[in-house]
């Protein structure tokens, strides 16, 4: 069964530090991985996508994640903090069924808060 | 302003009752995804039209149901609301139909009282 597990349910980090938001994952077929952020009160954006090219992929706003396929890991990082990153942030696995059709699930969700 | 529009913004109504929520995409895209995002439960992926066709399905009861028309607009539909169903309903739109370059509307906010 497939699942994703963010390690993290809150991260506090100081303005100008490094970000590390953890997600693991289980599929049994090759996943692509997706993290999201959603700032208060707005909808879900995009940070960066894993669809089994590069395994270190570069998003917007300086992030960029890394797919370990030995630890099933595609965690977040940073390396500095703005005060303007505060927000929930989502890794989502999507796999294909059976069916054809795609499979999304999404992790429980991790809420950054950066310190001035 | 991301060109998706959802309505309405918020939603009050009772328990048993049925609702409609409305998501009108970005110009050209043809691709429709529905999330749920309630506080006990997190964000969940509903369900995804795509062209008209149903493309993708997630943790959607069987009392939603949606449905994308020929302008591409999409509709969700509630029934026998609980009181559980109060949450933020999001809609996105893509242009394809791979859950990438997603495009999210502000969401309509449903309490069920």
């Amino acid at each position: 069964a497939q699942s994703v597990t963010q390690l993290d349910s809150h991260v506090s980090v100081s303005e100008g530090t490094p970000v590390l938001l953890r997600c693991n994952y289980s599929s049994s077929y090759s996943p692509s991985l997706f993290w999201y952020v959603q700032h208060p009160n707005k909808g879900l954006q995009l940070l960066l996508k894993y669809t089994s090219a590069a395994t270190l992929v570069k998003g917007i706003n300086g992030f960029e994640a890394e797919f370990k396929k030995s630890e099933t890991s595609f965690h977040l990082t940073k390396p500095s903090a703005h005060m303007s990153d505060a927000a929930e942030y989502f890794c989502v696995v999507r796999t294909l069924r059976s069916s054809g059709t795609y499979k999304y699930i999404f992790g429980t969700g991790t809420r950054l808060k950066v310190l001035a | 302003d991301s060109g998706v529009t959802q309505t309405p913004k918020h939603l009050i109504t009772a328990t048993g009752q049925r609702v409609t929520l409305r998501c009108s995409p970005r110009s050209g895209d043809l691709s429709v995804y529905w999330y749920q995002q309630s506080l006990d439960q997190g964000l969940q992926f509903l369900i995804q039209y795509y062209n008209g066709e149903e493309r993708a399905k997630g943790n959607i009861l069987e009392r939603f149901s949606a449905q994308q028309f020929p302008d591409l607009h999409s509709e969700l539909n509630l029934s026998s609301l609980e009181l559980g169903d109060s949450a933020l309903y999001f809609c996105a739109s893509s242009p394809g139909q791979n859950f990438e370059k997603l495009f999210f509307g502000s969401g309509t906010q449903l309490s069920v009282l």
